[in-house]
């Protein structure tokens, strides 16, 4: 699976938007973005995926670039809840048993 | 409904004692994961279940961990002779074919 490269930290203000990037530039046809997170003490949680299109959930808005090679997970109101670290992998969508290979993630800090 | 649960949450073993950890994955979830997590790291592979079939182990590491999932459902991670470098958090986690993975809370264990 693609490797992905992150910035290791970012803060933001609570109640503004909080858009984490993401690089991804050896991702091939058949992977997929996943983004997930995890809070202090808390197994990691999942988000949202894409593979080439955008995505929106209840948690959170995936815009993936044209040539897939970035991508950027957006909370659109991040809270105090939402400080955790983020991690963004890329998973094949070919293999049942496809693993999800996760990397050192970015924390994201939310201050009130 | 309900979740990923595993149990103990915590565990304190002394070295040299064997330790059994148990998952409950979601109900009708055929994939089941076991993740290792140091410390300020992200989580690593251990093994994969494709109902009771364990086809990957490749991150296993040493022979004094194995796991099972006998029906296909509970699964158990058990550690002979414990170190005190298997001290972590233990992560499960459950998904259906090239679904979502959703993980448990963990199990922190400490090996004094």
């Amino acid at each position: 699976d693609a490797k992905t490269t992150q910035p290791p930290s970012m803060d933001c203000a609570e109640g503004r938007a909080a858009n984490l990037p993401c690089n991804h530039s050896t991702i091939s046809g058949n992977e997929y973005v996943y983004w997930y997170r995890q809070i202090h003490s808390q197994g990691p949680q999942y988000i949202i995926h894409g593979l080439k299109n955008n995505e929106t959930n209840e948690m959170a808005s995936l815009i993936i670039t044209e040539d897939r090679k970035s991508s950027t997970l957006i909370l659109p109101h991040a809270t105090l809840r939402d400080t955790a670290v983020y991690y963004c992998i890329v998973r094949s969508s070919m293999r049942a048993n496809s693993k999800l290979t996760f990397g050192k993630g970015i924390t994201l800090s939310v201050r009130p | 409904g309900a979740g990923v649960s595993q149990s103990p949450r915590y565990k304190v073993a002394k070295r040299g004692q064997d330790v059994a950890l148990r998952c409950d994955p979601i109900s009708g979830h055929v994939s089941l994961f076991w993740y290792q997590q140091a410390l300020g790291q992200g989580p690593e592979f251990l093994t994969y279940f494709q109902n009771e079939a364990q086809l990957d182990k490749s991150g296993l590491p040493s022979d004094r961990f194995f796991a099972e999932r006998p029906e296909g459902s509970v699964s158990t991670l058990k550690i002979q002779r414990t170190q005190q470098e298997d001290s972590a958090v233990y992560l499960c986690a459950s998904s259906l074919p090239r679904g979502p993975l959703y993980f448990g809370p963990g199990t922190r264990l400490t090996v004094t």
